[in-house]
């Protein structure tokens, strides 16, 4: 069975502080979604890899392939940046797992 | 507006009563999926779906049924619920199996009593 973990799985901050969020998995995948979930409860996709690095605004998401690791940083955090980060992992069979989250707290 | 629409979002019933939980995307997307989420066990998948006609078992597939007979609709059904059924569940659909952004419901809270 895949296995997806991340860490931290708490997280506190300062704001502007430069964050950074692990993913490690232990099978190949076709691709690595990354997703935010607010206190509210709904979930936004932020980035969707399967390869390389990817930047919005100041989110960037990376992936390593070989090593098995995407991170997930956040440039200049604000308290707004306070959520549920969680990674999932797609198989090939399409099949989706989840890590259990890192939860951010950004603190003015 | 793209957009994934479940009903209903909250509901409280109780053991045995068959409820059916709706999926609905405006994206024309191939790819939907249900989801469960429960306190310290994250997200898991219950069924995924390819496209139409087609679906397959996710890691939690025990107790659920589902269907895909239009592209847009994917329902839940739940024929005889029972209390370990209750949990947040989640609704989501893509564009491609492989490449596609995931596009998520508002959550539907469910409480099995």
């Amino acid at each position: 069975k895949n296995e997806v973990e991340q860490s931290p799985q708490n997280l506190t901050a300062q704001e502007g502080e430069f964050i950074t969020i692990n993913c490690s998995y232990s099978v190949g995948i076709s691709a690595l979604h990354w997703l935010q979930q607010h206190p509210g409860g709904g979930i936004v996709s932020l980035f969707m890899l399967s390869s390389g690095k990817k930047k919005h605004g100041r989110l960037i998401a990376t992936i390593n392939i070989q090593e098995k690791h995407s991170s997930l940083h956040i440039t200049a955090s604000h308290p707004r940046d306070s959520a549920v980060y969680i990674c999932a992992v797609r198989w090939t069979t399409d099949k989706l797992i989840f890590g259990t989250g890192t939860r951010l707290q950004v603190f003015p | 507006e793209a957009q994934v629409t479940q009903n209903p979002r909250y509901l409280i019933t109780v053991t045995g009563k068959k409820l059916t939980v709706t999926c609905s995307q405006n994206m024309n997307h191939e790819y939907m999926s249900w989801y469960r989420q429960d306190p310290g066990l994250g997200l898991r998948q219950i069924y995924y779906s390819m496209n139409v006609e087609v679906t397959d078992k996710g890691d939690v597939p025990e107790g659920y049924k589902v269907s895909r007979k239009e592209k847009r609709n994917f329902p839940l059904i739940l024929e005889s619920p029972s209390p370990n059924q209750t949990s947040l569940y989640f609704c989501a659909s893509s564009r491609g199996g492989y490449t596609g952004e995931l596009f998520f419901g508002e959550g539907s809270r469910l409480t099995v009593l």
